[in-house]
């Protein structure tokens, strides 16, 4: 399989646990984004990667959220001290140039209890 | 700021029919390029058709055809002869050169094709 792949696809957490996902890019392509989806709405966008560079943050991505890119290739998201709110579901993106649009992956969906 | 507007939230047609989603944007970027993406229940978004600022001549894709009209700001999507596997949501996205060619999504309009 050739596309974006992200894990886990589901996870489940309490109240003020951590939780860290996974995005496994298209192989070529060193442009990586992060968005959030909640019900009913369209994908926001969280971050940017630019090879292993973080170039771009969103307001929306709050002091417990933090991403990497390590070696340019895989990224992770973390956020700590989970809350409610942060219930969604959470895509990533990969291009090589972009302006030829983005490719996601199946997105891990979150659940805080 | 970038910005979409999909005014119609839900939209049923019967099997066989065309269905047109109307798209609207905001940008102050001369360079942007403008995306449909479906969502179908699976969850992943797919990538349809692209276009840029630049090229407003209008095409058929199979049965998906879009209308760029930059005088008026929009982005219209037609699927023709609509089949119960385009049940899905459609979304509308911009992207700007300037702005690391992030997406900017509307909220979407979910199709529904009654068979």
């Amino acid at each position: 399989d050739t596309g974006v792949s992200q894990n886990p696809r589901h996870k489940i957490t309490k109240r003020g646990q951590n939780v860290t996902f996974r995005c496994d890019p298209i192989s070529e392509h060193n442009r990586l984004y992060w968005y959030r989806q909640t019900l009913g709405q369209g994908p926001e966008f969280l971050t940017y990667f630019q090879n292993e560079a973080q170039l771009e943050k969103s307001r929306l991505l709050s002091d417990r959220f933090s991403a990497e890119r390590p070696k340019g290739s895989f990224s992770t998201l973390e956020i700590q001290r989970t809350e409610q709110g942060d219930s969604a579901m959470y895509l990533c993106a990969s291009s090589l140039d972009g302006r030829d649009g983005q490719f996601f992956g199946p997105g891990t969906r979150l659940t805080v209890l | 700021a970038q910005k979409v507007t999909q005014a119609q939230t839900e939209i049923s047609v019967v099997e066989k029919e065309d269905v047109t989603l109307d798209c609207v944007y905001e940008t102050r970027d001369t360079t942007y390029y403008l995306f449909w993406y479906k969502q179908p229940p699976s969850g992943e978004l797919v990538f349809l058709i692209r276009r840029n600022s630049f090229d407003e001549q209008n095409e058929i894709s199979g049965r998906y055809s879009w209308n760029f009209q930059k005088s008026t700001s929009s982005f219209n999507f037609t699927i023709t002869a609509s089949q119960v596997v385009d049940s899905a949501v459609y979304f509308c996205a911009l992207s700007e050169a300037q702005g690391n060619n992030r997406l900017a999504f509307g909220k979407g309009n979910q199709v529904v094709v009654i068979p």
